[in-house]
């Protein structure tokens, strides 16, 4: 059974640029829900995907962005980045909507914005 | 909003002891409570999932109770290791809110030492 895989592990960008965080969900789940968890911080979530639709939405502006591919893979974009946009962001997958299912996390991709 | 508390923020123990980590939530009304392990610089892994229907769940040196009523769950650590070692997150999946939306609390950064 392959587990919740995330890509890159790190990376480094400047304020104002664009990044791309992609997630290959758990064998057999088709459910993908993305989280930010700053230094120090639990995490929270931003958006859950399910049958390639935003299926409900944190407290995260529009410039966070996200897509599932028909695969039940998923990327989380982020435009015009800030500061505070440097945290860990996790992905976890889930099989289905019913939230009295388990959530599997991958090991992130730790963002730095300089 | 719920909202969750994790109590204490960081604990020191000698191994071999037995010690209670704490957890309590704003809105009983939610679907199931999650454990979760979380290493340095690393993802999440799920240690222990409780129904909102159930009142406990064991699994080896672990075991986590779900009290409803008063908001709070515990993980109890039975005969620690140095490899316990790492922050413990709780999360509660809420009834009224996205599926696949979990709360988090901050953590207890837990340390046992030889």
């Amino acid at each position: 059974e392959t587990g919740v895989t995330q890509s890159p592990t790190h990376l480094i960008k400047t304020r104002g640029q664009q990044v791309t965080l992609r997630c290959s969900s758990q064998s057999g789940h088709n459910t993908v829900s993305w989280y930010q968890q700053a230094l120090g911080q639990g995490p929270q979530f931003i958006f859950q995907y399910y049958r390639e639709e935003e299926n409900g939405r944190g407290n995260f502006p529009p410039r966070f962005s996200g897509l599932q591919f028909p695969n039940y893979s998923s990327e989380l974009n982020v435009n015009a980045l800030e500061l505070d946009d440097s945290a860990l962001y996790l992905c976890a997958s889930s099989l289905g909507t019913a939230n009295t299912g388990e959530l599997f996390f991958g090991e992130g991709s730790r963002l730095t914005v300089l | 909003k719920q909202e969750v508390t994790q109590i204490p923020a960081a604990l020191s123990v000698p191994e071999g002891e037995n010690l209670v980590l704490n957890c309590s939530f704003t809105d009983s009304a939610i679907y199931n409570l999650q454990w979760f392990r979380q290493d340095p610089g690393k993802g999440l892994t799920s240690l222990l999932l409780i129904q909102s229907s159930q009142r406990e769940q064991t699994s080896g040196r672990l075991n986590a109770s779900l009290d409803k009523s008063s908001g709070r769950s515990t993980l109890y650590i039975a005969a620690s290791q140095p490899g316990d070692s790492a922050t413990y997150l709780c999360a509660a999946a809420d009834r009224g809110s996205t599926l696949g939306r979990l709360y988090f609390g901050r953590g207890t950064q837990l340390t046992v030492w030889p």
